[in-house]
């Protein structure tokens, strides 16, 4: 059973264009996540949500958008995406916001 | 703010030799330091938290440490298929960021 999934894993997409990643977790947590890992692996947060309501808002460009319809999903909406963009984004849940997160597969973002 | 800093950033180690992970961290108010692992194109695969100094926990041929300054990840006879990147982190707020090290790439030789 997978715990944390993503779609897609892998993007490859233009400069300028929009894209979506989705995010879900059948781990009943109630708190998720959006990470970026950049090239040189280095892992940082960008995003968090516990029951649907944003807790964590990081430092990111407004072309970046989550969205928690429910508990179990979290999506991330890029526009306008730029080469700086091409990055791995992980995807996280937890059960309350103190406890270890689980993370997903990760969606590989190339932006050409 | 708050730094975590892992060394070295590469081992490399014969299958068999003991060694040690570093992980240093300058924060303010520690409320957790968590150890992952990742596999290549893979997510980070939780390993351990720790809460206080002193505090040790083991699994198989890993065992973490953690002092007031920086935590220790052991590993004893190590085998190839620990060859991975080890991740360090640490949440310091209320909320549930967590700060992440650059990790430490290790590689185990037959």
């Amino acid at each position: 059973d997978t715990a944390v999934s993503q779609t897609p894993k892998y993007l490859v997409t233009q400069m300028g264009n929009d894209k979506s990643i989705k995010c879900e977790q059948n781990l009943g947590h109630d708190t998720m996540y959006w990470y970026k890992q950049d090239s040189k692996k280095f892992l940082k947060i960008m995003f968090s949500y516990n029951n649907k309501e944003l807790i964590i808002n990081e430092t990111v460009p407004n072309r970046f958008s989550p969205k928690s319809p429910d508990k179990a999903h979290l999506n991330l909406h890029i526009n306008s995406l730029e080469l700086g963009d091409s990055a791995v984004y992980f995807c996280a849940s937890s059960q309350e916001r103190v406890n270890e997160q689980f993370f997903g597969p990760g969606t590989r973002l190339t932006v050409l | 703010e708050d730094q975590v800093t892992q060394s070295p950033e590469a081992l490399r180690l014969q299958e068999g030799e003991s060694s040690s992970l570093n992980c240093s961290y300058t924060v303010s108010g520690l409320r957790g330091l968590f150890w992952y692992r990742q596999d290549p194109g893979k997510g980070p695969e939780f390993l351990f938290t720790l809460y206080s100094a002193g505090e040790e926990k083991e699994k198989e041929r890993l065992k973490a440490t953690l002092t007031k300054k920086e935590s220790f990840l052991h590993i004893t006879a190590p085998k190839p298929e620990d060859s991975a990147t080890y991740l360090c982190a640490v949440r310091t707020g209320a909320n549930s960021k967590l700060t992440f090290g650059k990790g430490i790439t290790l590689s185990v030789r037959p």
